[in-house]
Parts: C-alpha cells; structure tokens; sequence
C-alpha cells in the first residue's frame, strides 16, 4: 500500500518569498512522485514528476522538487512567490503495474500576501 | 486541442435517486480514471480503463457504483440509490496508456449533491 501525508493544510507566504511544501510518503516499491496544482473550478494540473535518475526535479512555473529516498519526502519549493501561486497543491505517488493509478495527499491550500 | 471534459459540471439529486455521470477523454487516450474528491480530502482513486476494460476497480466503494466505458472512449460512472455520503467531486483523468508513466490529464470535476 501507498500513502502520502502533507504537512500543513494551509500555508501563507508573502510575494518574494520562499515557498516550501511539504511531501513524505509510504511505498513498499520504488515510488513515482507527482505534484499537481489546482486553480479554483479547473481541473488538476501537473507541476512536476519523478520517475527515475536526477532527484531534483523542475516543473512548471519555477517550482522544483528533491526526492529524498532517505527521508521519504518530496517537498515542493519555489525561490520567490508570486501572487498567481495560490492555489491547493496535491503531492501523489504511484508505482509501476498499477496502471499508474495516483494516491493523493490531503492538500496545501498556498496564499500569497502583499 | 480539447482536454477532458466532464457532465454535467452540478448535478443535485435525491437520497435514493440514480445518477450517471460523463466523461469525455482526449482523444487518441487509452487509459481513463475515475477519483472522488470529498471536501477538505485529496482526489481518492476508484477505477481505472484501459481500452474497453476496467484494469482496476478496487476503488469503487461498494456495488452501488459502476462505470462503463463501452468503445473505449467516452465512460459513464453509474451510481445507485445515492446516499448523502456520495456528496462529492468526481474527476475523471486520461492518459495515453496506463503502461508506463503518462501524465494523467484531468477534467474539471462533476459536483455531485445529494439532498
């Protein structure tokens, strides 16, 4: 079985700062790690993902992400915020011959303050 | 080109009524998924399609779900006398296999209300 646990429900940053989102997860077989960013009535969008090799990974819109196998974490960073980042970012995880079905964590809903 | 479209995007309905919802896929896409978003809660899986065959149904929570996806393009998740419990977002994602690691496009949800 796989799981995923996302510390914080809600994080506030201000525009400029850093963002960092928390990922760790649980899986008996070398994990896929996703990250997806959902904007109010739209659907989920992938930031980024790890599959194999280099274990810092760029995404989409300056975000990056380091797979730590010693930690089992996958946390979300960007340098500096900007205001069209908030949104609730999920961290999944998958593995190979399971169709590739995801296992989301509960969400980190980001705001962004002047 | 289109992404995955979903209908209806609002459905309320009864305690005990039958709904279907539908999933448009992008075109060319074999893999389809089925997830239930429950508010506050990331998306849960509930079945996946690969072709015309559901691979994976270990997700769908009781027998009162089913989902259908006959030509292997369009699916219908079925869903019997609905219970207040099946309140809820359900996403539908595509991809273009389930064999190897594809992005998985997703819709913008059907909010399901039952009253």
């Amino acid at each position: 079985a796989q799981s995923v646990t996302q510390l914080g429900s809600h994080v506030s940053v201000s525009e400029g700062a850093l963002v960092l989102l928390r990922c760790n997860y649980s899986s008996s077989v070398p994990p896929y790690l996703f990250w997806y960013v959902q904007y109010p009535n739209q659907g989920l969008q992938l930031l980024l993902k790890y599959t194999t090799g280099a274990t810092l990974v760029k995404g989409i819109n300056g975000f990056e992400a380091e797979f730590k196998k010693s930690e089992t974490s996958f946390h979300l960073t960007k340098p500096s915020a900007h205001m069209s980042d908030a949104a609730e970012y999920f961290c999944a995880v998958s593995s190979t011959g399971g169709g590739n079905k995801l296992t989301f964590g509960t969400g980190t809903q980001l705001k962004v303050e002047l | 080109g289109a992404g995955v479209s979903q209908t209806p995007s609002n459905k309320v309905t009864e305690k005990g009524k039958y709904v279907e919802l539908r999933c448009d896929p992008i075109s060319g896409h074999t893999a389809l998924y089925w997830y239930r978003q429950s508010l506050g809660q990331g998306p849960e899986f509930l079945i996946y399609f690969q072709g015309t065959g559901a691979a994976d149904d270990s997700g769908l929570p009781n027998d009162r779900f089913f989902a259908v996806r006959p030509e292997g393009s369009v699916s219908t998740l079925k869903i019997q006398r609905t219970e207040r419990g099946d309140s809820a977002v359900y996403l539908c994602a595509s991809s273009v296999s389930g064999t190897g690691i594809y992005e998985q496009y997703f819709g913008p949800g059907t909010r399901l209300t039952v009253t």
